[in-house]
């Protein structure tokens, strides 16, 4: 059965500062990798995917994560954090082999960036 | 294009009661899938619904059932409420494997 660890319930940051929040997960086949954040009171919303290719993918907000296979992680990063990054952070997984879209969610990391 | 909608936003039930959540998808997409929200539990997979069939079930009691409509709107229902079923129930809707879009949730309160 597939399972994601976000080993910090907290992370806290500097404006200015670039941020990690890391994610690592345990999956049998090829792993289909994501992030969704969640801002108090809102749905999930997309962040970025890693599904095949390039190790390090782009996604919305400045956002970005590496996937290693190596290390089953998939952390997320940004350069240079905002204040309005601050929110509820999650990794989740699916993988090839899943018939249908069926997401296995991390815990959440709660992210609160300072000025 | 319209997002994920889900209704009604806010529910205050007692126990015993049964409960039916609504979601209309994005345009075009057939998926449907549902998660529950906890701060025990996090966020747990229900089911999903494709064409108006079942494709992926959760680990969650008979109690929780689904249906998905030809538009495919999707509704759920839960029977016989418990304190333990208070949550936020997320509905989501995917055109493609894997890349889901999510409403803003249903806050269910069971008192």
């Amino acid at each position: 059965a597939q399972s994601v660890a976000q080993p910090e319930d907290q992370v806290n940051v500097a404006e200015g500062n670039p941020l990690t929040v890391k994610c690592t997960y345990s999956v049998s086949g090829n792993p289909y990798l994501f992030w969704y954040v969640q801002y108090p009171n809102r749905g999930l919303q997309f962040l970025l995917k890693y599904i095949t290719g390039d190790n390090l993918v782009k996604g919305s907000y400045g956002f970005e994560a590496e996937f290693n296979k190596s290390q089953t992680s998939f952390h997320l990063k940004k350069p240079s954090a905002l204040v309005s990054d601050s929110a509820l952070y999650f990794c989740a997984v699916s993988h090839e082999r899943e018939y249908g879209n069926k997401l296995v969610f991390g815990a959440g990391t709660i992210l609160r960036v300072k000025s | 294009k319209a997002g994920v909608t889900q209704t009604p936003r806010y529910l205050i039930k007692t126990r015993g009661q049964q409960v039916t959540l609504s979601c209309s998808p994005i345009s075009g997409h057939r998926s449907v899938s549902w998660y529950q929200q906890t701060p025990g539990q996090g966020l747990q997979f229900l089911f999903e619904y494709f064409s108006e069939t079942q494709r992926n079930k959760g680990n969650f009691p008979g109690r929780f059932s689904g249906r998905q409509f030809s538009n495919s709107r999707s509704e759920m229902n839960v029977s016989t409420l418990e304190l333990g079923d208070s949550a936020l129930y997320l509905c989501a809707s995917s055109l493609t494997y894997n890349e889901q879009f999510f409403g803003p949730g249903t806050r269910l309160t069971v008192l």
